[in-house]
């Protein structure tokens, strides 16, 4: 079964960091781009970044940039982000997320996400 | 960077009913444009990419269309399991965006 397992989120200060951890089992990791997209208590989805199945392209949303970074392990299917300078505005549930062309580079898979609390 | 905005933000229906949600962006997006269904405490879904393919397993009654900067989706004939939230997003461009939401709600 394709599975996408978040771990990682907990409680942290503003001006903390923490790192998520997603893994990949089921298919074929790295022929796939992988996202991370958040969703604050109570509102909508926000994309937070994506990197190409190569690992070649990073891109990020502008909340985030300088202070997140994505990366990649082909060879332990596995996708991380690590925050740095947290906010309470990152307050969120996180969710790894898996894309292609097979599927006009929507979102077909996601895992059930990791919740995140910046909070003193 | 591209908006999308949703239409309507609430929706109330009922079972058996056909309803439309309308997702406009703010610059022409080709049919780079696919919809999800997201359930309480749950991961989105994917229901259609590409504008109006129907992701494997999505039933028959979910129908997306439009090209450029307005689109739809519908739902034929509403069953209990569809009251619940939808999302448009796109792929035109960094960075990728979502719309707002459509909260459907039993009538």
């Amino acid at each position: 079964d394709v599975q996408l397992v978040e771990s990682g989120g907990g409680l942290v200060q503003p001006g903390g960091s923490l790192r998520l951890s997603c893994a990949a089992s089921g298919f074929t990791f790295s022929s796939y781009n992988m996202n991370w997209v958040r969703q604050a208590p109570g509102k909508g989805l926000e994309w937070v970044s994506l990197i190409f199945s190569s690992g070649s392209n990073i891109y990020y949303a502008d909340s985030v940039k300088g202070r997140f970074s994505i990366s990649r392990d082909n060879a332990r299917n596995s996708l991380s982000l690590q925050m740095n300078s947290l906010r309470a505005e990152d307050t969120a549930v996180y969710y790894c997320a898996a894309s292609s062309r097979a599927t006009g580079d929507a979102f077909a898979m996601w895992g059930q996400g990791t919740a995140v609390t910046v909070s003193s | 960077d591209i908006r999308l905005t949703q239409s309507p933000s609430f929706l109330s229906a009922s079972v058996g009913a056909r309803v439309t949600i309308t997702c406009r962006a703010s610059q022409g997006i080709s049919n780079y444009l696919a919809w999800y269904q997201q359930k309480p405490g749950k991961a989105p879904k994917l229901l259609i990419y590409t504008a109006s393919t129907l992701q494997s397993g999505v039933p028959s009654r979910f129908s997306g269309s439009g090209s450029g900067t307005e689109f739809t989706l519908t739902i034929s004939s509403l069953q209990p399991e569809d009251f619940t939230t939808y999302y448009c997003q796109h792929f035109h461009s960094y960075p990728i965006t979502f719309g707002q939401g459509t909260r459907l709600e039993i009538k």
